[in-house]
């Protein structure tokens, strides 16, 4: 049990074309979801944390607006990295939460061309 | 404000002895603690966790110390194997959820 997924598994695209990413638990309902980003050879580091049928929150330094999060039911959010530059490739996780525990998904790598 | 660091980042064992992974943390006040292991490429894998009120916590071939006065834990792996090889996080869940990740240890197994 405690399955999350993520969509697609890698994307390489041109700069300044947005791309979307899918998180969904497969198998529990999240009433929370977050975002993380790592860069080779870092740490995870907290985007937003995404709840269901409300607006996303940021942590600081992330731009609103240049990632947009959208959790439309408890079981899949989304996240979109809008006019993608180089800079913004990195791996993308998602984590889903339920009962104070967090379950991973599998990341995306996004590349920029 | 939280924050959570590793002494080593990089940790290379033989195949088959113990290892030991450090961690420290700021916030007095984190009361929960988690251990993860993170392949290539992959999410992170969650080990053992452990919360305030222990001090040590055993699961399968891993131990987790808490030292509470020296803000201090620590994951031991037993009879280390090269499946053991990954890059191990430690993390202190916050406010609303949020897990504050380590700095991470890259462990190298040698056969």
């Amino acid at each position: 049990g405690a399955v999350v997924s993520q969509h697609p598994s890698w994307v390489i695209c041109k700069s300044g074309t947005s791309v979307k990413i899918e998180c969904r638990s497969l198998d529990f309902q999240a009433t929370t979801m977050f975002w993380y980003r790592q860069f080779p050879k870092q740490s995870l580091m907290l985007m937003a944390t995404s709840n269901e049928g409300s607006k996303a929150t940021y942590e600081q330094g992330v731009e609103k607006d240049k990632f947009l999060i959208n959790h439309a039911s408890l079981t899949l959010s989304t996240l979109t990295v809008t006019s993608a530059h180089p800079e913004d490739s990195s791996f993308y996780i998602c984590s889903a939460g339920t009962n104070n525990e967090q379950f991973f998904g599998p990341g995306t790598r996004l590349t920029v061309l | 404000g939280e924050s959570v660091g590793l002494h080593l980042p990089t940790l290379s064992v033989q195949e088959g002895d113990n290892s030991i992974i450090n961690c420290a943390y700021s916030n007095s006040a984190s009361d929960y603690f988690i251990w993860y292991k993170q392949e290539s490429g992959k999410g992170p894998q969650f080990i053992i966790d452990i919360r305030s009120n222990m001090d040590k916590r055993q699961g399968q071939r891993v131990t987790v110390l808490l030292n509470k006065t020296v803000k201090h834990l620590s994951l031991q792996i037993a009879a280390t194997q090269p499946g053991d090889s990954a890059v191990y996080f430690c993390a202190t869940m916050g406010q609303g959820g949020k897990l504050i990740f380590g700095q991470g240890t890259e462990l190298s197994v040698k056969p």
